[in-house]
């Protein structure tokens, strides 16, 4: 059974772009959950969707924003990059339960 | 506000002993923790979990301890090996509050494991 693949896994932009990162959870898995990793900061939750509807939100300015399709993949979009988004960007799938998810291996943005 | 704390941001152990990793809590609506290992240019892997109407869970030579009115749990390594070192880290979760269970994290904790 494949794991939790995250496309790509590295990605340089500039201030002021925008930048789409992608999650393919595992097969049946309908949450797909978004994290911010920065040191010092430990992981930080973005959102969650579950069949296509955003379920949860974690405290980050408007510019992150994602979106499920009916395959379950998820994208998250980050527009406006500042220096600060520089990070490690984690997707986590379940078939529905927190507890029960797993992490992919990460895209780590790097903004100059 | 950090509701999860892990106050050690490294521990280094000498292989063949015990680690111990430290977590607080602050918020009393969380009733699951979890403890997460991750490695370098990985993601994290659960490794360890326990519910709120226990105060100890154990598998293999990992235990963790909860202790509710302390809002204190900690993991235990014993005895600790060299593929033990890693970045681990604890979370939180409300179970009960179904539909709105976000993770919670540390900052984690760098376990170095000396040979």
């Amino acid at each position: 059974k494949a794991g939790v693949t995250q496309t790509p896994r590295y990605l340089i932009k500039t201030r002021g772009q925008q930048v789409t990162l992608s999650c393919s959870p595992i097969s049946g898995h309908r949450s797909v959950s978004w994290y911010q990793q920065t040191p010092g900061q430990g992981l930080q939750f973005l959102f969650e969707y579950f069949s296509e509807t955003q379920r949860n939100k974690g405290n980050f300015p408007g510019r992150f924003s994602g979106r499920q399709f009916s395959n379950s993949r998820s994208e998250m979009n980050v527009s406006t990059l500042e220096l600060g988004d520089s990070a490690l960007y984690l997707c986590a799938s379940s078939l529905d339960r927190a507890a029960e998810a797993f992490f992919g291996q990460g895209t780590r943005l790097t903004v100059v | 506000d950090q509701q999860v704390k892990q106050n050690s941001p490294s521990l280094s152990v000498q292989e063949g002993r015990i680690s111990i990793l430290n977590c607080d809590y602050t918020n009393s609506m969380f009733d699951y923790f979890l403890w997460y290992k991750k490695y370098p240019a990985e993601g994290p892997t659960f490794l360890i979990s326990i519910s709120s109407i226990k105060d100890k869970n154990e598998d293999g030579r990992f235990t963790v301890f909860l202790n509710k009115s302390a809002k204190h749990l900690s993991l235990h390594i014993v005895p600790s090996q060299p593929g033990d070192s890693a970045v681990y880290f604890c979370a939180a979760l409300p179970l009960s509050n179904f539909g709105n269970e976000k993770l919670t994290f540390g900052t984690g904790t760098r376990l170095t494991i000396i040979p």
